[in-house]
């Protein structure tokens, strides 16, 4: 079976600390993607990556950046965390179409 | 761009019952993928059904098919003898190429409930 792994399933910050949300897959999937998962609003796209050291902007980027260096991860960064990114955070991976998602990461910004 | 709209926030139905979660998108494009994903609460997204836009018969999967209506593009998913391990948050989902590179736009979601 395909694993998405997030590193934390809860997360608790302070406005202006820099956040890491990891993401590991165990698929050599090429293509990783970080949503943002709001109710009312769906799922909408961060950054998505098709490749090592390869990145793209999605719908929603400011403020976000990520960084990929190895092809089993995938990481998205809040430079200064503020309380308007509260939220819950999305990782996947995909392979012929087909999106595999991690638990997710629930990140409060205090 | 593309969109894709749920109708309905929310759903219920009974167990053993026929359910029917709509979906609709907006696109000019002739070759494209839609998907269902299913959210059980506090477990991870998971796909339930897809269908290729290229192909007319119905995706099925189990107790799980769609109506897929290419000209008034629609794409509703049908749950047949519900069970209780149906109960979810339901995503209808699109696949796009723009530009050369591909991503997926979602619909805000339908959280059905099963009803014992």
């Amino acid at each position: 079976d395909v694993k998405v792994t997030q590193s934390s399933r809860y997360l608790v910050k302070r406005t202006g600390e820099k956040v890491f949300l990891e993401c590991v897959q165990d698929m050599d999937h090429e293509n990783m993607f970080w949503y943002r998962q709001d109710p009312g609003l769906g799922l909408r796209l961060i950054y998505f990556s098709y490749d090592v050291k390869m990145k793209e902007k999605g719908d929603i980027p400011e403020g976000y950046s990520v960084s990929r260096e190895k092809k089993e991860r995938f990481s998205l960064i809040l430079e200064s965390a503020s309380t308007n990114q509260t939220s819950m955070y999305l990782c996947a991976s995909r392979i012929s179409g087909e999106l595999f998602f991690g638990e997710g990461s629930r990140l409060t910004v205090l | 761009a593309q969109t894709v709209t749920q109708s309905q926030p929310e759903m219920s139905v009974q167990e053993a019952e026929t359910v029917t979660l709509s979906c609709t998108y907006d696109t000019s494009e002739s070759d494209y993928y839609l998907f269902w994903y299913k959210q059980p609460p506090s477990r991870q997204m998971i796909l339930v059904i897809r269908q290729e836009a290229y192909k007319q018969q119905n995706a099925t999967e189990n107790r799980f098919s769609v109506n897929f209506q290419k000209a008034a593009k629609s794409f509703s998913l049908k749950i047949s003898d519900s069970q209780l391990g149906d109960a979810a948050m339901y995503f209808c989902a699109y696949r796009s190429w723009q530009g050369g590179s591909e991503k997926l736009v979602f619909g805000k979601g339908t959280k059905l409930t099963v009803n014992p």
